[in-house]
């Protein structure tokens, strides 16, 4: 079964510093992966993917995340956080079509509060 | 515009009875699920849909009732067998194909028993 684990339930840091949030995966086969952030009572806002191709996916808001498939993680990084980037992450794996059959599955991790401080 | 709309915004439920939340897009997406949200909880999967007439449980599906009559739509029953509804209610739909793959999500749904 499909499984996605970010270890830390908060990240505090500092504005100006890098951000990091962790994401590891167990799928069978090449995952589709995504990150997502959540701002209070809202719905998910979708950051970047990782489908094929290079490693390093850069996405929205100045974001950018590396797969690992050796050890299949996901990180979402950002090299100078800002205060407005404070709010809900999500890591997200999908399974792409024809492997299992539970194909097209959307499976979220916990989720990590992320805390910027000026 | 488009986007997919979840209505209403907040819901309240008496005890013991049925309640239909509403999702709906216009962005010509091809799969639709439901996750069910609580805090330090993450989302859980409640249902999702590949094409039309047809739906899988996901991981809580105990309680929840989906139907997919049509491609824009995809409402979720909360039945009175579902003991615990109080949550905020997500719902999300996705293009299949080799780019568009990410999920677009509408803005949610808070239920509270009352």
């Amino acid at each position: 079964a499909q499984s996605v684990a970010q270890p830390e339930d908060q990240v505090n840091v500092a504005e100006g510093n890098p951000l990091t949030v962790k994401c590891t995966y167990s799928v069978s086969g090449n995952p589709y992966l995504f990150w997502y952030v959540q701002y209070p009572n809202r719905g998910l806002q979708f950051l970047l993917k990782y489908i094929t191709g290079d490693n390093l996916v850069k996405g929205s808001y100045g974001f950018e995340a590396e797969f690992n498939k050796s050890q299949t993680s996901f990180h979402l990084k950002k090299p100078s956080a800002l205060v407005s980037d404070s709010a809900l992450y999500f890591c997200a794996v999908r399974v792409p079509p024809g492997r299992t059959d539970s194909w097209g599955k959307l499976q979220f991790g916990a989720g990590t509060q992320v805390v910027v401080t000026p | 515009d488009g986007g997919i709309t979840q209505s209403p915004k907040y819901l309240f439920r008496k005890e013991g009875q049925n309640v239909t939340l509403s999702c709906e897009q216009n962005l010509n997406h091809d799969a639709m699920y439901w996750y069910r949200q609580d805090p330090g909880q993450g989302l859980r999967l409640i249902y999702y849909s590949q094409i039309v007439n047809d739906f899988q449980k996901g991981d809580i599906a105990e309680g929840y009732s989906v139907s997919r009559e049509k491609k824009e739509s995809f409402p979720l029953t909360v039945t009175s067998a579902q003991k615990n509804p109080t949550a905020f209610y997500l719902c999300a739909s996705y293009r299949q194909g080799a780019r568009n793959t990410e999920a677009f999500f509408g803005q949610g749904t808070r239920l509270t028993v009352v």
